[in-house]
């Protein structure tokens, strides 16, 4: 098992901006899950992708989307990026839809917008 | 999903069992409890998950009261690499499978 793994590990860029994140799941993980990390904060859903489909949303705007590929790794975006888009990002995948079988966590992309 | 409620820090000393408690009262009867941890520039780590039965994993243990309303996660013999942030979680899962993160406890292992 190679894990998930983020890239890059680290972005800065500046406010106004687009930028992606990209995440490879975990091999035989079909479902992924991207989380907003705030410094202090415990992360908060952002939104997750089932067989390339998005099935769940949190409370983010729509200038957050996502892919997921047939291959099941993923892509967030960020459009319009804003000063308190600043934050860990981090991709987790599980290898089915339920939670029984608890995610595994990539170590994250740490974003600053300035 | 439930919220829970958990102490915001704890000490425990090396070799130790570290007891890490969680209140969730308002957990309904088809939602887990789940702990995750993170270690400092870590995403967060699966530990060990249950509905109403004491679970043991080579990790840990979850022990739930009887009513479902608190729970307590038993490091046995606690280590330095176990510092780190420990969140509990109560959750229905469902399709969209959803992880509610609080700001968890943050466990201090001293040597």
């Amino acid at each position: 098992e190679t894990g998930v793994t983020q890239s890059p590990t680290h972005l800065i860029k500046t406010r106004g901006q687009q930028v992606t994140l990209r995440c490879s799941s975990q091999s035989g993980h079909n479902t992924v899950s991207w989380y907003q990390q705030a410094l202090g904060q415990g992360p908060q859903f952002i939104f997750q992708y089932y067989r390339e489909e998005e099935n769940g949303r949190g409370n983010f705007p729509p200038r957050f989307s996502g892919l997921q590929f047939p291959n099941y790794s993923s892509e967030l975006n960020v459009n319009a990026l804003e000063l308190d888009d600043s934050a860990l990002y981090l991709c987790a995948s599980t290898p089915g839809q339920g939670l029984d079988y608890g995610y595994t966590f990539g170590s994250g992309t740490r974003l600053t917008v300035v | 999903d439930a919220k829970t409620t958990q102490p915001p820090s704890m000490d425990c000393a090396e070799g130790r069992a570290a007891n890490l408690p969680c209140n969730h009262s308002t957990i309904s009867g088809n939602e887990y409890v789940y702990w995750y941890r993170q270690i400092h520039s870590q995403g967060p780590q699966y530990i060990i998950h249950g509905l109403k039965n004491n679970e043991t994993n080579e990790m840990a243990s979850l022990i739930i009261t009887e009513d479902r309303k608190s729970s307590t996660l038993i490091l046995p013999h606690a280590t330095l690499r176990d510092t780190a942030v420990y969140y509990c979680i109560a959750s229905s899962g469902g399709a969209t499978n959803k992880l509610i993160f609080g700001t968890g406890t943050l466990l201090a292992v001293q040597p």
